[in-house]
């Protein structure tokens, strides 16, 4: 069973990098059908796509937050990282890491982490 | 920028009812890359719906989607007390590459 699961720290202080991993189990990373994407959720808002990895490093960024965003995957430990630079208080959200399922036929993401709330105070 | 927009932003109706949701699209966008989520308070989306009108699996086919272009809707049959979520479409296309609508929120009463 595909389990995906974030972790990080909880707490970041305007103008430095969020930090977050996302460990996936019950499939391999290096799956050629499947992208790994971050998606965040500022509280009580929508969902906001930040971007998404394929296992080979080839990235897609949202083009709102490309300018401080960096994804990137660690195929041999079966996770995927995401790093967002000088963050503001705008930045606080809950952060999902989640299964983008790209087929002939269809593109969406059928397996999501539980997320993890990231604020940004000092 | 392709923008979603999702109405009603909340529906109140009772178990047993229909509830129909809609996401219409500011620019046509395609069938197979069109999908419904459903995101109870505390828990992270669900995929509900992709390819428009295919149901995920595990999904009950009293969901059902439909809709091309730049109109798609959400059909819920005979509604239970569990369907109480915000609900939430999603397309991929050109930059920005995916996007979301703003919600529905589905209240049971």
């Amino acid at each position: 069973q595909l389990q995906l699961q974030e972790s990080g720290p909880g707490l970041v202080k305007p103008s430095e990098t969020l930090s977050l991993t996302c460990t996936v189990s019950g499939d391999s990373i290096s799956s050629s059908t499947y992208y790994w994407a971050w998606i965040r959720q500022p509280p009580g808002k929508g969902l906001e796509w930040i971007g998404s990895i394929y296992y080979s490093g080839s990235t897609h960024y949202n083009p709102s937050l490309k300018s401080r965003v960096t994804i990137s995957v660690d195929a041999p430990k079966n996770q995927f990282s995401l790093s967002l630079s000088s963050v503001t208080a705008a930045d606080t959200a809950v952060y999902y890491c989640a299964r983008l399922e790209d087929t002939v036929y269809s593109l969406h993401f059928d397996h999501w982490g539980q997320g993890t709330l990231v604020t940004v105070s000092s | 920028d392709i923008v979603l927009t999702q109405s009603p932003a909340t529906l109140s109706l009772s178990p047993g009812e229909r509830a129909t949701l809609s996401c219409r699209a500011s620019q046509s966008v395609s069938s197979s890359y069109f999908a419904w989520y459903q995101q109870k308070p505390g828990q992270a989306p669900r995929l509900l719906i992709y390819g428009a009108s295919s149901r995920a699996t595990g999904i009950p086919d009293r969901f059902s989607g439909s809709g091309s272009g730049t109109d798609f809707t959400l059909t819920i049959n005979r509604l239970e007390p569990e369907d109480s979520a915000l609900y939430y479409c999603q397309q991929f296309g050109r930059s920005p590459r995916i996007t979301f609508g703003g919600g529905t929120r589905l209240e049971i009463k």
